[in-house]
């Protein structure tokens, strides 16, 4: 089993719906990191949380320690949001290596 | 801005090749990183280094070995590759202190 777990792998929604992407974790951490992979490869940070919720625009991440579960999600959301959602955590001191999730391929229809 | 830049978008090799993927980043960053990404299995550590002829083995550097000479460059080797090497090659860099960790754009592979 892997330390860490999003759902779904795969999720299509129409323009407008919003979205909600899960990540479990198995193992202590010291935060939990939210990332977005546009097709092309690159990879870019969206949120890094170890308790409650944080917002930015559309995207909303919260997380639970006590169940160690993390979801974001995405209102409103539009086709330019289509991306890998990766889900990541971090379980040391600062500037230590990350473990990752599979990540969710998310498609938005027009 | 932080950037990170991959010599190679794509590059094609055959079997038995050596091939060097480098990887520079502009902003001082101690800690620099070198991951395989493979459908199905996500992100996987090959590689970390935390500075200057410093390397730690990552979950999977078998067949990998890495080097860097200077702080702003972390350098990814195969020293024969193989066809099980044809992936997708991401290399990330962070501040030392902080988790949040700044990717290149990524090295596409295929070994023949």
């Amino acid at each position: 089993k892997n330390e860490v777990e999003q759902s779904p792998q795969n999720l299509t929604a129409q323009e407008g719906e919003f979205i909600t992407i899960n990540c479990s974790y198995s193992v202590g951490i010291s935060a939990l990191h939210w990332l977005q992979q546009h097709p092309g490869g690159g990879i870019v940070s969206l949120f890094m949380l170890s308790s409650g919720k944080k917002k930015h625009g559309r995207l909303i991440a919260t997380i639970n320690i006590q169940e160690k579960h993390s979801s974001l999600h995405i209102t409103a959301s539009h086709p330019r949001d289509s991306a890998v959602y990766i889900c990541a955590v971090s379980r040391g001191t600062s500037g230590s290596r990350l473990t990752f999730g599979e990540g969710t391929q998310l498609t938005v229809n027009p | 801005d932080v950037k990170v830049t991959q010599s190679s978008r794509y590059l094609v090799k055959r079997t038995g090749e050596k091939v060097f993927l480098e990887c520079v980043q502009d902003m001082d960053h101690e800690n620099m990183f070198w991951y395989r990404q493979d459908p199905g299995l996500g992100l996987r550590l090959i590689y970390f280094s935390y500075d200057v002829k410093m390397k730690e083995k990552g979950d999977i550097p078998e067949g990998y070995s890495v080097s860097r000479e200077k702080k702003e460059r972390f350098s990814l080797i195969l020293e024969s590759a193989s066809t099980n090497q044809t992936s997708m090659y991401l290399c990330a860099s962070s501040y030392p202190g902080t988790d949040t960790q700044y990717f290149g754009p990524g090295t596409r592979l295929t070994v023949l």
